[in-house]
């Protein structure tokens, strides 16, 4: 089964660049998406299709993704940008992997 | 705008079911696809499987495959998802959350507020 790799933890202090990776077998051959889950909250989607923002969600959040790695960028990292972070590749509506999360910390 | 209302929470005991409802609001549900989605505690987020509302095809992870059944309900416009022999690595929040499309790959645009199962005896 495909699997998906985050790093557990990142921190970051305010107004920096925060990046979180996820890497995968031709992880950039497939469209990766990240969503943002804070505590007892649902997910929320931040990044789809590599790089495209859905509406309502901040210019400083952004995605790239080439090779084996997908990356989500915040900058100007902000104190409610605190939470973990969830990627997500899709191979089919039956074959969906999600990373095992990635605790983003702004100190 | 679509919204997910999923039902409240449950405490079940080994080898029990559990079916957990998620009512698709805002749009008509044979539209979508809805995905099942589970978070146990500690934890990352675990695709568990997915129904077409429009034609009532599924699909379900191999590993849950002969436990899990998801059907839908067209006439409310409502999405269950039934676990059975509950184990207590069963115990997780469970969401529903729906498929949307970009150039064929999906994502997850929309998601329910979650449903805590708790196994235990």
């Amino acid at each position: 089964s495909y699997e998906l790799t985050q790093p557990p933890s990142v921190s970051v202090s305010p107004g920096q660049t925060a990046s979180i990776t996820c890497s995968g077998d031709k992880l950039g051959g497939k469209y990766t998406s990240w969503y943002r889950q804070r505590p007892g909250q649902s997910p929320v989607l931040v990044i789809y299709a590599d790089n495209k923002r859905p509406s309502g969600i901040p210019e400083r959040f952004s995605g790239s993704n080439s090779g084996n790695t997908a990356t989500l960028t915040i900058s100007g990292t902000q104190a409610v940008d605190e939470a973990e972070y969830h990627c997500q590749a899709w191979d089919s509506s039956t074959a969906v992997t999600f990373g095992g999360g990635t605790k983003l910390t702004v100190l | 705008q679509v919204q997910l209302v999923q039902s409240g929470p449950e405490v079940k005991k080994p080898g029990a079911s559990v079916k957990v409802s998620c009512k698709v609001s805002g749009n008509t549900v044979t539209s979508y696809g809805i995905s099942w989605v589970r978070r146990a505690p500690g934890q990352g987020l675990e695709w568990m499987g997915w129904i077409s509302a429009y034609n009532g095809n599924t699909d379900s992870a191999q590993k849950l495959q002969g436990r899990v059944t998801m059907t839908t309900d067209t006439s409310t416009s409502t999405v269950y998802m039934e676990l059975r022999s509950l184990r207590s690595d069963d115990t997780a929040v469970y969401y529903c959350a729906r498929v949307t499309y970009y150039e064929s790959s999906g994502y997850y645009s929309d998601w329910g507020q979650g449903t805590l199962v708790t196994v235990s005896s």
